[in-house]
């Protein structure tokens, strides 16, 4: 099976802006979550998403926000970006319907830059 | 509160030695705890597991030790080869509340040829 996919992998954006992220999860999964990973912070969660609700949140600001399609695959939102958003976004799906309580596959991450 | 503390920060030991990682939790009603490697570069990577009815667990070289009473579980690595060289992060899936998964800050592991 092909694993989990993200786009883009490259991202600049300027103070304001907002940002879509994409991933796609290995096929069946139907659990996705998604993490930030800084230097600073480390790996934190933002939320799960499975069967197209979102079933838990971290402690994020409103301006993160996500949602999941019939297919599975997940969309995550950034708006009114500030410096400290500047982050690593990787996504995990997972093959059962623990989600987070169980394995996590992670895609390749999409790197965030805020100037 | 959400804590999953890790120690050592960074670790280096010599090829075929042995290295322990250790990671301390909050909530006690986690139930399940992984452990990641994660490469320069690279995305984390699931290597072990451990659930919270069972107090160890082996693959090869690497295994898992959890005290549910003292709250902290630890990885072993035996025989450490240098592709063992990389961040290695606990976690632990708290319940209370919404349930997440909370990474430790990471551990970097050097392997000394």
């Amino acid at each position: 099976k092909a694993g989990v996919t993200q786009t883009p992998r490259y991202l600049i954006k300027t103070r304001g802006q907002q940002v879509t992220l994409s991933c796609s999860p290995i096929s069946g999964h139907r659990s996705v979550s998604w993490y930030q990973q800084t230097p600073g912070q480390g790996l934190q969660f933002l939320f799960e998403y499975f069967s197209e609700t979102q079933r838990n949140k971290g402690n994020f600001p409103g301006r993160f926000s996500g949602r999941q399609f019939s297919n599975s695959r997940s969309e995550m939102n950034v708006s009114t970006l500030e410096l400290g958003d500047s982050a690593l976004y990787l996504c995990a799906s997972s093959p059962n319907s623990r989600g987070t309580g169980s394995e996590q596959y992670f895609g390749p991450g999409t790197r965030l830059t805020v100037t | 509160g959400e804590n999953v503390e890790q120690h050592p920060s960074t670790l280096s030991v010599q090829e075929g030695d042995s290295a322990v990682i250790k990671c301390t939790y909050s909530d006690s009603a986690s139930n399940y705890f992984p452990w990641y490697k994660q490469e320069l570069g690279k995305r984390p990577q699931l290597i072990i597991d451990i659930r919270s009815n069972v107090g160890e667990k082996k693959d090869q070289r690497i295994a898992v030790t959890l005290n549910k009473t003292a709250k902290h579980f630890s990885l072993h690595i035996t025989e450490t080869q240098p592709e063992d060289s990389a961040v290695y992060f606990c976690a632990a899936t708290l319940i209370q509340g919404a349930q997440k998964l909370v990474f430790g800050q990471g551990t970097r592991l050097t392997i000394n040829p």
